[in-house]
């Protein structure tokens, strides 16, 4: 399996302007995470999914982010509009599901976004 | 509000000493604690975790000591080498739940 995919890999936008983020998780995951990283805050999750279910959004920082998952292969978050103080690394995951007890969850490369 | 805090931002290691990475959390309800690698420009990968009925768990180089009493966690590494050099995160989580709440990351330098 060639892990979990995210494109792009590098994203440079100017302030206002829509962004979107995709990923595709491993086959046969049923989890999927959004993360998004900072100097300040470290890694914060912004919203899971469970069976292309959003189950916890409350790590969205506001209305101007969004995400979905139409289908078990493929997610998108999208920021519109972007500000600068949006510019950080953005993971997604995907895991199995069920128990979190022993469960691990498989990360992606990350979108670098850097807003103007 | 950061439940889970990892204070030092960044640590050097001698090659071949003991590398201790340390980790404090807030809420008691966290009950499963996990260690994540990360090098430049890749995701964080799983590394080590500990259950709360647990103090210790080893698995090679790497050791995770908890101490429930201070909410406080570390990892170990022994002998350091130039290839653990890396980000790492710890992270906690509910029995049960899915949500994991990391750290701020400890960047780990091991010098020849």
């Amino acid at each position: 399996d060639a892990g979990v995919i995210q494109s792009p890999r590098h994203e440079v936008t100017e302030m206002g302007q829509e962004v979107t983020l995709r990923c595709k998780p491993i086959s046969g995951h049923n989890s999927l995470f959004w993360y998004r990283q900072t100097m300040m805050r470290g890694l914060e999750l912004l919203i899971y999914f469970n069976n292309n279910v959003p189950i916890d959004d409350s790590g969205m920082p506001e209305d101007r982010f969004s995400a979905k998952m139409p289908n078990a292969s493929f997610s998108t978050l999208k920021i519109q509009p972007s500000e600068p103080r949006d510019s950080a690394v953005y993971f997604c995951a995907s895991g199995s599901g069920g128990s979190y007890l022993g469960e691990t969850q498989y990360f992606g490369p990350g979108t670098r976004l850097l807003v103007l | 509000d950061q439940q889970v805090k990892q204070n030092s931002p960044s640590l050097s290691v001698q090659e071949g000493r003991i590398s201790i990475l340390n980790c404090d959390y807030t809420n008691s309800m966290f009950d499963y604690f996990l260690w994540y690698k990360k090098y430049p420009a890749e995701g964080p990968t799983f590394l080590i975790s500990i259950s709360s009925i647990k103090d210790k768990n080893e698995d090679g180089r790497f050791t995770v000591f908890l101490n429930k009493s201070a909410k406080h966690l570390s990892l170990h590494i022994v002998p350091s080498q130039p290839g653990d050099s890396a980000v790492y995160f710890c992270a906690a989580v509910r029995e049960g739940a899915q949500k994991l709440v990391f750290g701020q990351g400890t960047r780990l330098t091991i010098n020849p």
